[in-house]
């Protein structure tokens, strides 16, 4: 079974500032990752896929980066909107699912 | 684009059986594009998947799981289910229904608004 670890669990940044999340896999998940925003209230919304597509309607200032088993999503300049959780997905081929990191929070410092 | 909606009870007892479902829109629930999931999140944790279905019906569970869980998939209704017997607190969770892209990764497209259900007696 593949663990995914997220670091840091909280990041206190200020808007402007740029932040970076990493994802660690137990074992290679090639560039199999996905990350998600969440915030409070709400479904999380997908934002990468495959390490680093931005997904449909996701602004530039969102990249991600990484293979194999260390990942890194980069919010260039933070914006109010960007103060929320962060969470890292994988999915395995045994056991067959989905796996999700434990996930960052973003906060305003 | 697909919509996705759960419902079911907001309160099941202990020891009785989680039911829920999930009703699809702007999309074929048979078009083969996803895995229909489900992902719960319990009040203030992370997200754990629970399972999905693919519209043929071949099912994949989490392990941890497994001995409890049953979805199942209504083509005709273009709907989802989710079932989850001997509930106790610990599956106190907003449960999510979601639509993972089928295919290599299966980042999730589509999420439903989630609905909180609560074990207690």
């Amino acid at each position: 079974e593949i663990v995914l670890t997220q670091s840091p669990a909280t990041l206190s940044l200020s808007p402007g500032e740029r932040a970076t999340l990493s994802c660690r896999a137990s074992q290679s998940v090639s560039s199999y990752l996905a990350w998600y925003q969440q915030k409070p209230g709400q479904a999380p919304r997908l934002l990468i896929y495959d390490a680093s597509n931005r997904a449909t309607g996701i602004p530039a200032r969102f990249s991600g980066s990484g293979s194999g088993t260390d990942f890194t999503l980069t919010i260039s300049s933070l914006e109010p909107e960007d103060f929320a959780v962060y969470y890292c997905q994988q999915r395995s081929n045994w056991p067959p699912g989905l796996t999700f990191g434990p996930g960052t929070k973003v906060d305003i410092k | 684009q697909v919509q996705l909606q759960e419902s079911g009870p907001g309160l099941v007892k202990p020891s009785q059986t989680l039911s829920l479902t999930c009703t699809v829109s702007g999309g074929s629930i048979s078009s083969g594009d996803y895995y229909w999931s489900w992902i719960r999140q319990p009040p203030g944790k992370g997200l754990e998947w629970i399972g999905y279905i693919y519209y043929s019906g071949s099912t994949y569970y989490n392990p941890s799981l497994k001995s409890r869980v049953t979805i199942s998939v209504d083509t005709s209704k273009n709907q989802f289910s989710l079932k989850l017997s001997s509930v106790t607190a610990a599956d106190t969770a907003v449960y999510y229904c979601a639509s993972a892209r089928f295919g290599e990764g299966e980042p999730i497209d589509y999420w439903g608004q989630g609905t909180l259900v609560t074990v207690s007696s």
